[in-house]
């Protein structure tokens, strides 16, 4: 029982360079997340979906973009990394159903943008 | 705006005392409120959750009070364990298609 898997699990991009983490979810959830964790700011949302083939804008979601082709995948891109963007990504998933699903989460991208 | 507040970022306890994390919220339409639990290099895993129609739920050594006048909640553990070191965010949702919303988090340790 994998539940959330994301990939890479660590990474370090040179300024400029882009690159795609991938969050992977076996529980036929219809919602995924992408959120940032950086210290001292929690965890703030980037981006998410409400199902296939669509996604929406979170709180934080300059410089990054999305895609949902697949219900089992939710793709995170940086199109030109910056080092702001050096952080913990996590991915998370929930069924749709009462407000109280909880929502699981992969173990983390940790991304360096040196 | 911060709709999720923890305003204590570390709270230290002593075993077998009880620690309470506390969380305030200002949006009135959540319906749900979580909390969850972080160790380092892992994700977060869900703990405990309260709908806003109630005011206690309790499961083992944790309870998560709220107080919607207030729009307050705490969790409570007792008695606290040093496993229990960890980060605790607290969350809250809408009915909808909404996200989940977290607070920044409140760093617990535990002294044996």
């Amino acid at each position: 029982n994998a539940g959330v898997t994301q990939t890479p699990k660590f990474r370090v991009l040179k300024t400029g360079q882009s690159m795609t983490l991938l969050c992977a979810q076996d529980m036929n959830h219809e919602y995924m997340y992408w959120y940032r964790q950086d210290p001292g700011m929690g965890l703030r949302l980037i981006h998410y979906s409400v199902g296939e083939g669509t996604t929406a804008k979170g709180e934080v979601p300059d410089g990054y973009n999305v895609s949902r082709l697949k219900k089992q995948n939710f793709l995170l891109g940086l199109e030109s990394a910056a080092p702001s963007q050096t952080s913990v990504y996590f991915c998370a998933s929930r069924s749709i159903g009462q407000g109280n699903t909880e929502a699981f989460f992969g173990q983390g991208t940790r991304l360096t943008v040196v | 705006d911060q709709q999720v507040k923890q305003n204590s970022p570390s709270l230290s306890v002593q075993e077998g005392r009880i620690s309470i994390l506390n969380c305030d919220y200002t949006n009135s339409m959540f319906d749900y409120f979580l909390w969850y639990k972080k160790y380092p290099a892992e994700g977060p895993t869900f703990l405990i959750s309260i709908s806003s129609i109630k005011d206690k739920n309790e499961d083992g050594r944790f309870t998560v009070f709220l107080n919607k006048s207030a729009k307050h909640l705490s969790l409570h553990i007792v008695p606290s364990q040093p496993g229990d070191s960890a980060v605790y965010f607290c969350a809250a949702i809408s009915s909808g298609n909404t996200p989940l919303v977290f607070g920044k988090g409140t760093r617990l340790s535990v002294i044996a």
